[in-house]
């Protein structure tokens, strides 16, 4: 069964710094999507970057951008200059291409900014 | 549009009561999901409807009945919850298949549940 593990509940960063949140998967799977969602205090899961197994290249998206290690099975998200609006949960998930609908996600991790 | 929307926002229900989550997107797509969720949790599927049609049913309990109308809607249907069922509910959808499927899953705000 696919598993996908966030190693850190908590995490912490200055407004202005960069901060990484880990994020690690189990498949036997060679086609896959990798997602991380945020999820601020208001409620709503955002998509913030995706990554295509059978990419090599590391997904970007303006201040957020992931290192996808497919060997390792590891995918962590790098997030510059943190802005407040930034503090939030942050999922890991992870979906099989042309499978089952289902995601299969992290227990996230809660990101505070600190000003 | 972009947008998946649910109602109502808030909805708290006395454990004999009948009530429904309703759930809405005009995206074209053709899966649409309900997630519980508590807090601090990360989601947990409960139902997954593919081309209308029920696909995935996470062994959740029958007093959470689920209803797919038509491509656009989905309704949860609520009867003789218990106070442990109180959490967000949040409706999902997603492109299955084409092009256009990228995997992602678009959420609503979610229903706020409390069942007394």
């Amino acid at each position: 069964a696919q598993t996908v593990t966030q190693s850190q509940p908590e995490m912490s960063v200055q407004e202005a710094e960069t901060v990484t949140l880990s994020c690690t998967y189990d498949t036997s799977e060679s086609d896959y999507y990798l997602f991380w969602y945020k999820q601020p205090p208001s409620r709503q899961m955002i998509l913030v970057i995706r990554q295509e197994a059978y990419k090599q290249q590391n997904a970007t998206e303006n201040r957020f951008s992931v290192n996808f290690q497919k060997a390792a099975k590891s995918f962590s998200l790098k997030i510059s200059d943190s802005q407040l609006g930034d503090a939030a949960m942050y999922f890991c998930a992870y979906g099989v291409q042309g499978g089952s609908e289902k995601l299969v996600f992290g227990k996230g991790t809660k990101l505070t900014v600190n000003p | 549009d972009t947008e998946v929307t649910q109602t109502p926002k808030h909805l708290v229900m006395g454990m004999t009561n009948k009530k429904s989550l309703k759930c809405e997107q005009h995206m074209g797509h053709r899966a649409m999901y309900w997630y519980k969720q508590k807090a601090k949790k990360p989601p947990e599927l409960m139902f997954v409807y593919s081309y209308e049609k029920l696909s995935i049913n996470e062994s959740v309990p029958s007093r959470f009945s689920p209803e797919c109308p038509n491509s656009s809607l989905l309704n949860l249907h609520l009867h003789a919850l218990q106070p442990e069922d109180s959490a967000l509910y949040l409706c999902a959808s997603s492109q299955r298949s084409g092009r256009a499927n990228t995997g992602e899953l678009f959420f609503g705000e979610g229903s706020r549940l409390t069942v007394l």
